[in-house]
């Protein structure tokens, strides 16, 4: 079955630092992966996808995140973090056959200090 | 464009009491999901509606779960009678159709089970 890995529960980065948020899956084929982010008092939020083609993809609030098959990973990345982006962030697949119901890792919460 | 909302945001019932949540869907999505947080945990898939047809139900944990969709827009999901696990954030998401379409969430109903 289908399953994501997040490492990293909770990630404290400083303002203005860079960011890396990892994710691992399990998939047989090449996978759809998402990222999702989760701000307080809020629905989650689509950041990126990948389903094919070029394996660094462009998101929104100037996210990125890079497929790397060789080693069964999805990792988000942002050059200069904000106050803002603090939030919990979910990596998900989805699911195959069906292409349905999507499958998440166990979220990393992201604090910013000043 | 109104997103997808969700009723209430929090409820607190005892064990053995009844709670219905209810998702109102982004208009015009055929496809509704039903998605639970425990605490600590990933957020997991309950079912999957293709207008008023549950299309997939395997991460429904038991029957004491029932959700509906009468007419194909908004969704209920009932829980009968509650126990100490059920505790957790029910998010409900839709998409305009399957697969690599974004599923857009709501903001989760928290429920506590007491």
């Amino acid at each position: 079955a289908q399953s994501v890995t997040q490492p990293d529960i909770h990630i404290t980065v400083s303002e203005g630092a860079s960011l890396e948020l990892r994710c691992n899956y399990s998939y047989g084929a090449t996978p759809y992966l998402f990222w999702y982010v989760q701000s307080p008092g809020q629905g989650l939020q689509l950041l990126l996808k990948y389903f094919s083609g070029d394996t660094l993809v462009q998101g929104i609030k100037g996210f990125e995140a890079e497929f790397k098959r060789s080693q069964s990973s999805f990792n988000l990345r942002k050059p200069s973090v904000h106050w803002s982006d603090a939030a919990e962030y979910f990596c998900a697949v989805v699911t195959f056959p069906g292409f349905q119901k999507l499958v998440f890792g166990t979220g990393t919460r992201l604090l910013v200090s000043p | 464009e109104a997103g997808v909302t969700q009723f209430p945001s929090h409820s607190v019932i005892e064990k053995g009491q009844t709670v219905t949540l209810r998702c109102d869907p982004i208009s015009g999505h055929d496809n509704l999901y039903w998605y639970r947080r425990v605490m600590g945990k990933e957020i997991k898939f309950l079912l999957h509606f293709v207008k008023e047809s549950k299309q997939d139900e395997s991460g429904m944990p038991n029957n004491r779960f029932l959700a509906e969709r009468t007419g194909g827009t908004y969704s209920t999901l009932k829980v009968q009678p509650a126990e100490l696990e059920d505790s957790g954030v029910y998010f409900c998401a839709s998409s305009l159709g399957q697969g690599g379409h974004e599923q857009y969430f709501g903001p989760g109903t928290r429920l506590t089970v007491t």
